[in-house]
């Protein structure tokens, strides 16, 4: 079992570049989660999908975060513009129910 | 949210029992309890969840207090693999929606 992939592992870009992160999901799992972590606050849930579907983004920081599933194998979390602030790991998870199984994350770093 | 209380950090000695605490005194009855840990430099790994019994599997024992205020993950023989942060984790009305806190840091000494 091939696990959450997510892609890139790091990223580093100037600040007011688009950013996409991708994810993709074990093969049958019909949640899908996208997560962001820093010192500062911690694990946070941004956006889940069911059945490609977005069920909660009330913790999407702001418009400049966007996050799509176009189908049941492949997601993306996209920011435009990044700013210093989004500088994090960001972590993508799946379930189809519990447990959720996280990815390795990506470690962005906006300069 | 419901919230939950933790202690910051905790150390425990390699092949010795270990009990992680966390205190939820306002959960409600319909509240699951889940454990989450984090190793170094990957994604949170699930531990264990329940709601009233306590339960146990091949990686821990989750014991959970009678009112449902408390619960205690138990760790039987702590390796140095198990040093990490470990999450205790409510979730109420929609099951999905985890909320983290800033957990337990448990290092484990040989």
């Amino acid at each position: 079992d091939a696990g959450v992939i997510q892609s890139p592992r790091h990223e580093v870009t100037e600040m007011g570049q688009e950013v996409t992160l991708r994810c993709k999901p074990i093969s049958g799992h019909d949640y899908l989660f996208w997560y962001r972590q820093t010192m500062m606050r911690g694990l946070e849930l941004l956006i889940y999908f069911n059945n490609n579907v977005p069920i909660d983004d009330s913790g999407m920081p702001e418009d400049r975060f966007s996050a799509k599933m176009p189908n049941a194998s492949f997601s993306t979390l996209k920011i435009q513009p990044s700013e210093p602030r989004d500088s994090a790991v960001y972590f993508c998870a799946s379930s189809s129910g519990v447990p959720q199984h996280f990815g390795d994350g990506t470690r962005l770093s906006i300069l | 949210d419901a919230k939950t209380t933790q202690p910051n950090s905790m150390e425990s000695n390699e092949e010795e029992p270990v009990h992680l605490p966390c205190n939820h005194s306002t959960i409600s009855g319909t509240d699951y309890i889940h454990w989450y840990r984090q190793l170094p430099s990957q994604g949170p790994e699930y531990v264990i969840h329940g709601l009233t019994s306590n339960v146990n599997n091949r990686m821990a024992s989750l014991a959970i207090a009678e009112d449902r205020k408390s619960s205690t993950l138990i760790l039987h023989r702590a390796t140095l693999r198990d040093a990490a942060v470990y999450y205790c984790i409510l979730t109420r009305v929609d099951f999905n929606k985890f909320y983290f806190g800033s957990g337990t840091k448990l290092n484990v000494k040989p």
